[in-house]
């Protein structure tokens, strides 16, 4: 079993729709949970980052984590076809770990004009 | 500034060639990372490093090589490639330990084996 499972879709919706992205975990140790969008051909670019549980709003994106359910959610409001990407979450131990990140193995999303 | 930049950025090799993928960051970032991106696979962390000088594996290191000579720079070195080590190589690099850094990509290597 991986540590970090996520659904790879591909996930097609129209203009304007609420996208729901998840990931489920394993390792209790994650404390620092992060999304990562990737356009195609390109290197992933940090789209959201949570510490522990909680929720995390920044524009039209939302983070969510619960920790006692080892689940991360990202939502896009008002979806827009510049959405359009693969969406990855990436997790991470405590400080001094080396802060190695692990992958979900990412969501393509694309959304329709 | 250029962040984090991958050399090349396509190659082709037959199966058993060697070859070396540079990674340069001009962030003064102390951890550096090379992944490797396969379809449905995510990213898998091939070898990392902590700091110039010292290199340490990761999920998938077998059949690759690695050296940090410089803090600037990491390299990859396939010493006899295989065609299952045709994948998109994406090298990152964060500076030390704090919460809420984020890992800088470079915009990757395709490398296909045949």
């Amino acid at each position: 079993q991986k540590e970090v499972e996520q659904d790879p879709g591909p996930l097609s919706v129209p203009e304007g729709a609420i996208v729901s992205l998840n990931c489920t975990y394993s390792n209790s140790a994650f404390q620092y949970f992060m999304w990562y969008r990737q356009y195609s051909r390109k290197g992933p670019e940090l789209l959201m980052y949570t510490y522990s549980s909680g929720n995390k709003e920044d524009g039209r994106f939302t983070a969510q984590v619960d920790k006692s359910s080892k689940y991360i959610s990202l939502f896009i409001r008002d979806s827009q076809p510049s959405d359009s990407a693969t969406y990855l979450c990436a997790m991470s131990g405590p400080s001094g770990s080396a802060r190695q990140l692990t992958f979900g193995s990412g969501t393509q999303l694309t959304v329709l004009p | 500034n250029a962040g984090v930049t991958q050399t090349p950025k396509f190659r082709v090799l037959k199966t058993g060639q060697s070859m070396t993928l540079l990674c340069a960051q001009d962030m003064n970032h102390e951890y550096m990372y090379w992944y490797r991106q396969d379809p449905g696979m995510g990213l898998r962390l091939i070898h990392y490093s902590v700091g110039e000088g010292t290199t340490a594996k990761g999920e998938v290191p077998d059949g690759y090589n690695v050296s940090r000579l410089k803090k600037q720079n990491f390299l990859l070195g396939l010493e006899s490639a295989a065609p299952s080590q045709t994948s998109v190589y994406f090298c990152a690099s964060r500076p030390l330990d704090n919460p809420g850094t984020e890992a800088f990509f470079g915009q990757g290597t395709r490398l296909t084996v045949v």
